[in-house]
């Protein structure tokens, strides 16, 4: 079966800093990979997708960055980071076949910038 | 461009009692639908969705939900809440799986 990775589970980060939280996913090759941020009070937004290595489409402009390394392994980046920042970071990656396809996410990252 | 509207950012109800959960959806193409739940410091997880056929699409924890095409509505629904089922619900649509627009989020809050 297909199971998703996340870590950290959380982190606290000085402003300024720099950031990088890793996704894996086991089961599957090839998969399509997402990135998500779930800011407080708020609910996900897209940040960016992969559907292949070196392949990343970025949805809004931000201070973040998204790479894949490996077929498997999504990272998402910043050289340093911002109070707006902060949030809860979701990867996921699109699973299944027919009526079973759907997106499929991960535990998340707890992300606090102070 | 799609986007999902869940106007009730919090929802407190009794124990055993009924719930609707209201989802609004905006697109100019056909979409599917879904609801995912989020319990407190986990990922998201599939309640339900809906790809075509029966417009009463049923999920898992007892919860339903009914695609409503005229009024773009997906409202999920329990006929009988319980104290588990506390947590975030999401309501979202994608076209083609490969994109998903999320609501904000609807909190339930079930009392004893």
């Amino acid at each position: 079966s297909q199971t998703i990775h996340q870590w950290p589970a959380t982190l606290v980060q000085p402003v300024g800093s720099p950031l990088s939280l890793e996704c894996t996913v086991e089961g599957t090759s090839n998969p399509n990979l997402y990135w998500y941020r779930q800011a407080a009070g708020r609910g996900l937004q897209l940040l960016f997708y992969s559907v292949g290595i070196g392949q990343i489409s970025s949805e809004v402009p931000q201070n973040l960055s998204a790479s894949r390394p490996q077929d498997r392994q999504f990272i998402l980046s910043s050289k340093k980071l911002l109070l707006s920042d902060s949030g809860f970071y979701l990867c996921a990656w699109r699973g299944g076949l027919g009526a079973s396809e759907t997106q499929y996410f991960g535990p998340g990252t707890r992300l606090l910038v102070l | 461009a799609q986007s999902v509207t869940q106007l009730d950012s919090q929802v407190p109800v009794f124990e055993e009692a009924p719930v609707e959960l209201r989802c609004n959806y905006s697109s100019s193409v056909s979409v599917y639908l879904f609801w995912y739940v989020q319990y407190p410091n986990q990922g998201l997880q599939l309640l339900l969705k809906y790809l075509s056929g029966s417009t009463l699409v049923k999920g898992i924890n007892g919860f339903e939900a009914e695609f409503n095409k005229s009024q773009t509505s997906f409202h999920l629904r329990k006929p009988s809440v319980h104290i588990s089922d506390t947590a975030e619900y999401f309501c979202a649509v994608s076209v083609g799986f490969n994109k998903f627009y999320f609501g904000s989020g609807t909190k339930l809050n079930v009392k004893p």
